[in-house]
């Protein structure tokens, strides 16, 4: 069966720290790979998705970065954290080309950015 | 994408069936509707997906008319544990990529 990872669950940082931030996915190949973040009691935002190793798409403008250095492997970072990072990230992943829109969400880590 | 527009927040009790309807007046022919649910510090969960008239899983039960511009997410004799953020989404039917866009979703609360 399929699983996927997230760490840490929890993070609490300073304004202007770097991040980094993993997901992996096991029992499946080649996903399609999202990170999303959802502030306090806000809708969910897609950030970032991959469709294979090296291919990333951002959805918003901003300065945070995704890398997909393996297949299964995805990763949030950021040179310099802003207190509006703060929130909850999400990471999923999809079948590569199904015709169901399914998406399998991580854990998550709850960032504090202090 | 076809933007969607649902109920920022319904209330029930428990027993009831619930139904959560989304407009979607620019939905595209290649355009497939989603449903997902949301616990707090979850991630989504999908419910259930349709094209067009009804599907049916042992969950929900979604109901879209000819028109396609609206669907509505049917939860049957809902209990305690069904309070939780549901979204609607549309999706590109020709997307290889997958991509969802959540929107503000629907905070259902059920009381006892």
């Amino acid at each position: 069966s399929q699983t996927i990872h997230q760490w840490p669950a929890t993070l609490v940082q300073p304004v202007g720290s770097p991040l980094s931030l993993e997901c992996t996915v096991e029992g499946t190949s080649n996903p399609n790979l999202y990170w999303y973040r959802q502030a306090a009691g806000r809708g969910l935002q897609l950030l970032f998705y991959s469709v294979g190793i090296g291919q990333i798409s951002s959805e918003v403008p901003q300065n945070l970065s995704a890398s997909r250095p393996q297949d299964r492997q995805f990763i949030l970072s950021s040179k310099k954290l802003l207190l509006s990072d703060s929130g909850f990230y999400l990471c999923a992943w999809s079948v590569s080309g199904s015709p169901i829109y399914e998406q399998y969400f991580g854990p998550g880590t709850r960032l504090t950015v202090t | 994408l076809a933007k969607t527009t649902q109920p920022i927040s319904m209330d029930s009790y428990e027993g009831q069936e619930v139904n959560i309807t989304c407009s979607h007046n620019n939905i595209a022919t290649n355009d497939y509707i989603t449903w997902y649910q949301q616990f707090p510090s979850q991630g989504p969960r999908f419910i259930i997906q349709g094209y067009k008239t009804k599907v049916t899983n042992e969950v929900a039960s979604l109901f879209i008319p000819a028109d396609r511009k609206s669907s509505t997410l049917s939860l049957p004799r809902v209990s305690l544990s069904d309070t939780a953020v549901y979204y609607c989404l549309v999706v590109q039917g020709s997307s290889n990529t997958g991509k969802l866009i959540f929107g503000q979703g629907t905070t259902l609360q059920v009381k006892p």
